[in-house]
């Protein structure tokens, strides 16, 4: 049973370029968590998600950041025009149904704004 | 709303030595609270979870966490660090679930031979 893939592991942007990171949870998993970590911060909430619905985005940035859980394929955070100040760890992680069960995590995306 | 606060963002340790690991948290309603590693470069694992169940709690490698109400505390522990054990560690919080889980701002640990 493999764990909660990110991909790519690592993404470098160009400023004004757009960003598209893709979580595909572990398997049976329907609820779907970004975080982001800047350098020397911890994790912080972006969003939460399950299959076709976007849960609570209280996290999300109002602007060039959005993210997607479609009912096949895997969630997407996409981040439009990024700026340098996007440079960060961008967690996700995954969680069955049930909801009394611990959330899984991916070894994250570095994105690398220049 | 829920928060936790980790006290040192950085603790050094002899290899054999107590590992305490300081966490308060802030809940206005009964909480979970669960400890993370991170290694260089990888993503988090859970290292233990209290669930308003027993309040002391066992976790994978040796560490250990107490529930104190009364001092709104879960601080981890480990009684002989390892070198292995040299890592990140997240303090994290939620009201119940697993759903919008609030981390601290982590300490790295650092072991000495």
């Amino acid at each position: 049973n493999a764990g909660v893939m990110q991909n790519p592991r690592h993404l470098v942007r160009r400023r004004g370029q757009e960003a598209r990171l893709r979580c595909s949870p572990m398997k049976g998993h329907s609820h779907v968590y970004w975080y982001r970590q800047l350098p020397e911060e911890g994790l912080k909430f972006m969003v939460y998600l399950q299959k076709e619905n976007i849960i609570d985005e209280s996290g999300m940035p109002k602007e060039r950041f959005s993210a997607e859980f479609p009912k096949e394929g895997p969630s997407i955070l996409r981040i439009q025009q990024v700026v340098r100040g996007d440079s960060a760890a961008y967690f996700c992680a995954s969680s069955p149904p049930e909801g009394n069960t611990e959330a899984f995590f991916g070894q994250g995306t570095r994105l690398t704004v220049v | 709303a829920q928060s936790v606060t980790q006290l040192g963002s950085h603790v050094s340790v002899s290899e054999g030595a107590l590992v305490l690991l300081r966490c308060n948290y802030s809940s206005s309603v009964p909480p979970y609270l669960f400890w993370y590693v991170q290694y260089p470069n990888q993503g988090l694992q859970l290292l233990l979870k209290y669930t308003s169940a027993a309040t002391l709690v066992k976790g994978i490698n040796g560490f250990e966490a107490e529930f104190k109400k009364s001092e709104t505390s879960f601080h981890l522990t480990k009684p002989s660090a390892h070198m292995s054990d040299a890592a990140e560690y997240f303090c994290a919080v939620t009201r119940g679930g697993y759903q919008k889980v609030t981390f601290g701002t982590g300490t790295k640990l650092q072991v000495i031979p």
